[in-house]
């Protein structure tokens, strides 16, 4: 079956660790987000990819890195610089054209600074 | 640039009432709206889309969503409302340039049997 897995489901990171968050769809889907979710607040765009090798800041990219290496491949590391990383992350990707297609979610990332 | 809101953060409803979950939207041309579904450390799950023709549309679990463009919502109703469809509702918007889709904030669906 096609679709987007996001692995760990769980993570803890000690303060000043870097870590990194896996996000792989095999739907052939060229544009890749990542995106924050806080209680309360939403869904909030860190980055996204519209094609391999290439990608840009969303709304609040800073403590956060990305690299889009292969297409299958969108992996968000969350970097020390991150004052408050601890949330619930999610992958989506979307194939390319009009903006008639809507996106599929991965299941999510929950990330706990310990 | 294109945005949504949904002025509820909190929906309540008794089982077997029908339910009404708001969205009101902004975007430059021709919108593309989305109602996603998320259950608790789940992710979003697709529920229904207008992209052209009937304003009234259909999705998944007896959802629909009715779209007026004069008024720039697109409604999430259901007739009859079931404990299990308690979650987090989120509309969402594309424009027709194909520009990021963006997310409303959520509105908590409460189901109370």
């Amino acid at each position: 079956d096609g679709g987007i897995t996001q692995s760990p489901k769980y993570l803890f990171r000690k303060e000043g660790q870097n870590v990194t968050l896996s996000c792989e769809q095999n739907l052939n889907h060229d544009a890749m987000y990542w995106y924050r979710q806080d209680p309360g607040q939403g869904l909030r765009l860190i980055y996204y990819s519209q094609i391999v090798n290439d990608f840009q800041k969303g709304d609040i990219a800073e403590g956060y890195s990305v690299s889009r290496e292969k297409k299958e491949s969108f992996p968000l590391t969350v970097t020390s610089a991150q004052k408050n990383p601890t949330a619930f992350y999610l992958c989506a990707s979307t194939s390319s054209g009009t903006g008639e297609r809507g996106y599929t979610f991965g299941s999510g990332t929950r990330l706990t600074v310990v | 640039a294109q945005s949504v809101a949904q002025p509820e953060d909190q929906v309540n409803v008794a089982e077997g009432n029908p339910l009404t979950v708001k969205c009101t939207y902004s975007v430059s041309g021709n919108p593309y709206l989305f109602w996603y579904v998320q259950y608790p450390n789940r992710g979003l799950q697709f529920l229904l889309k207008y992209i052209t023709g009937d304003n009234l549309v259909k999705g998944s679990y007896g959802f629909e969503a009715e779209f007026n463009k004069s008024q720039t919502s697109f409604h999430l109703k259901k007739p009859s409302a079931l404990v299990s469809d308690s979650a987090l509702y989120f509309c969402a918007v594309r424009g027709d340039n194909n520009n990021d889709m963006r997310f409303g904030a959520g509105t908590r669906l409460t189901v109370k049997p």
